[in-house]
């Protein structure tokens, strides 16, 4: 019930193109949902995070839709770029877990010129 | 500058040892996490650290050894115990404790046993 599930496992985007990442989680006690992003041999950054009560969160090119009763989200990477291929992973958490964060299995995405 | 530093870059154990990764942070931060990463299973946690002197497991503990003696600094020791210690070690901090605030990583330390 702790698990988060990730998909795709890889992708692959022309330069200009939607990316998209799925996640579906089981615990409905999770109330914090957010996304890093890592390059080769560095450690994650956040990159866009949302919260339940909210169904989309947009910052730039990067959109999280949010659908609670299908306990699933996704990361919408809208024109993307060469610039944006890297391993894309979703996470969750609840609040009074000492802030412990669930990863899905990660995404790597690479994006064609 | 602030953040999060971690070293070695590479450590290489031979069969048997322990060995200790470095840990620490300027950010001020009150919580730190050790994270392991494997291809393909994304991060899982092995240690966290709320306050000082105090720790808990993660959800792969086992083989593994912390200490929380200083705010800024939270080494791991990995153990003879851990039969399978090969992969890449992240740390990451956060301001309070809690979920809601980002979580900062470090550059990580990539382990590898001969």
């Amino acid at each position: 019930q702790q698990q988060v599930k990730q998909s795709p496992q890889s992708l692959i985007v022309q330069k200009g193109g939607i990316s998209i990442i799925n996640c579906a989680y089981e615990n409905t006690a999770f109330d914090y949902f957010p996304w890093y992003q890592q390059f080769p041999g560095k450690g994650p950054a956040l990159l866009i995070a949302i919260r339940p009560d909210v169904s989309e969160k947009k910052e730039g090119r990067f959109t999280i839709s949010f659908n609670k009763s299908a306990k699933q989200f996704s990361l919408h990477i809208m024109d993307s770029q060469p610039g944006d291929s890297a391993t894309y992973f979703c996470a969750a958490s609840t609040g009074n877990q000492g802030g412990k964060l669930i990863f899905g299995q990660g995404t790597e995405l690479s994006v064609k010129p | 500058d602030g953040g999060i530093t971690q070293s070695p870059k590479y450590l290489f154990r031979k069969e048997g040892q322990n060995v200790t990764l470095s840990c620490e942070q300027n950010l001020n931060h009150d919580a730190m996490y050790w994270y392991r990463q494997d291809p393909g299973q994304g991060l899982r946690l092995i240690y966290y650290s709320q306050i000082v002197n105090d720790f808990q497991k993660g959800d792969i503990a086992e083989g593994y050894s912390v200490s929380r003696e200083k705010k800024e600094s939270f080494p791991l020791t990995v153990t003879s115990a851990q039969k399978n210690p090969t992969a890449f070690y992240l740390c990451a901090s956060t301001l309070g404790g809690t979920a809601r605030n980002t979580q900062y990583f470090g550059p990580g330390t990539r382990l590898t046993v001969l």
